[in-house]
């Protein structure tokens, strides 16, 4: 049982750049939620889907965008990298809304 | 704002000590809070949650809740080595959405 599921493990993209970060989840959960980590800022959230056929925004969703693909899979597409964006992003899910969420290994991303 | 403060410390305890671990947060209404142990380089892993005041305890763990003065606390009894880590809070804030607010973590130093 993987749990939630994050690729790629690493990448480095150039300014401009665009690319598309994978979370899957095989715990049958409703929710699911993609964070950022940075130094000083601990985790603040990107955007968020309660159920399948929804998203919305966290609190720092400028320069990306995000699709629920299915039931399992959500993903958080940066349409032109900026150095800003490096950092570590985590994908978590829940059951729903007020049970404990559930977090992937994290993609270590850097722009250059 | 919302805010979820923690002391982000060192805090250093000898080993099998007590460590209490310390959060407050400014929304009243919230509704549900988590404890997460993070590991350097590592994604957080939940450790506790409650939702009602009082006391909640699993193994070492002791989980305290006080809604009317709006703090959350963790306990480690018989701190080990292998529970030096950072350790986040996160609460649910009003509005059944599961946009978690995090704490910008505590780091625990256990001393053998």
């Amino acid at each position: 049982n993987a749990g939630v599921t994050q690729t790629p493990k690493f990448q480095v993209l150039k300014t401009g750049q665009s690319m598309t970060l994978q979370c899957a989840q095989d715990m049958n959960h409703n929710s699911m939620y993609w964070y950022r980590q940075d130094p000083g800022m601990g985790l603040r959230l990107i955007y968020y889907s309660a159920s399948e056929g929804t998203t919305d925004k966290g609190e720092v969703p400028n320069g990306y965008n995000v699709s629920r693909l299915n039931k399992r899979e959500f993903s958080l597409r940066l349409e032109s990298a900026a150095p800003s964006q490096t950092s570590v992003y985590f994908c978590a899910s829940s059951t729903s809304w007020d049970q404990p969420q559930h977090f992937g290994d994290g993609t270590r991303l850097s722009i250059l | 704002q919302k805010e979820v403060e923690q002391n982000s410390g060192p805090l250093s305890v000898p080993e099998g000590a007590i460590a209490s671990l310390n959060c407050t947060y400014s929304d009243r209404g919230s509704q549900s809070f988590f404890w997460y142990r993070q590991y350097s380089g590592k994604s957080p892993e939940l450790i506790m949650f409650i939702y009602s005041n009082g006391d909640k305890e699993d193994g070492r763990f002791t989980a305290q809740l006080n809604k009317a003065s709006q703090y959350v606390s963790l306990l480690i009894r018989d701190s080990q080595p292998s529970d030096s880590a950072t350790y986040l809070c996160a609460v649910n804030p009003p509005g059944n959405t599961g946009k978690l607010i995090f704490g910008q973590g505590t780091t625990l130093q256990v001393k053998p």
